[in-house]
């Protein structure tokens, strides 16, 4: 069990480049959740995928923000026109099929807009 | 609306018990979570409560009272290593799967 794997680890972009970030969950596991986190506050919910169906996403993510599950296996998250504001840990995590919150994260990737 | 509230601070000796209190007020409720995160690492889970009372597991537990929509997490034994965020999250259920997150709480413990 490699446990789940985002990549990269850091990204540094500059203000109105567009980033992708990439999550690999577990493998048996079918929901896959997408979560930001700044400093001193806790996990953000951002959207949440079963299988390849993204069914629920936060009111909090913009237009700018887009995530994908093709096949049901890894995602992506596509955040574009990047702000200051998007500065933050992006973290992502799995559960298996009936798990609630017994979530598993990811080490996430640290997103700096300069 | 949710609303998860818990001290944002604690120091704490090392031998000694701890406990972290977690309210919460939120439009359902299905179960309440309790996550240790080292700074600069993913959060790893530590425990769930559905029912009312405590469940232990190790030198951990975790207590709730949904009437009084209330929790604590009881670290006992307090090693150095037990240095990190805590953080409470209710997961409401009613057709959303989402974990809604306190703050957490940053538990230091000195020698």
């Amino acid at each position: 069990d490699t446990g789940v794997s985002q990549n990269p680890r850091h990204k540094i972009t500059k203000r109105g480049q567009n980033v992708t970030f990439r999550c690999d969950p577990i493998s048996e596991h079918n929901r896959l959740y997408w979560y930001r986190q700044t400093l001193g506050q806790g996990p953000e919910f951002l959207t949440y995928f079963q299988n390849e169906a993204q069914l629920e996403k936060s009111r909090l993510l913009s237009d700018r923000f887009s995530a994908e599950r093709p096949k049901g296996s890894f995602s992506t998250l596509e955040i574009q026109r990047t702000e200051q504001g998007d500065s933050a840990m992006y973290l992502c995590a799995s559960t298996p099929r009936g798990g609630a919150g017994e979530a598993f994260f990811g080490q996430g990737t640290r997103l700096t807009v300069v | 609306g949710q609303n998860i509230d818990q001290p944002t601070e604690m120091t704490a000796t090392e031998g000694a018990i701890v406990q972290i209190n977690c309210t919460y007020q939120t439009s359902g409720f299905n179960g309440l979570f309790w996550y240790q995160q080292h700074a600069g690492e993913a959060p790893t889970f530590l425990s769930y409560n559905v029912l009312d009372g405590l469940e232990e597991k190790g030198r951990f537990s975790s207590f709730l009272s949904r009437s009084k929509g209330y929790s604590y997490l009881l670290l006992k034994e307090l090693q150095m290593k037990d240095s990190a965020s805590y953080l409470c999250a209710v997961y409401s259920g009613a057709g959303s799967y989402q974990l809604t997150f306190g703050k957490g709480t940053k538990l230091s413990v000195i020698p």
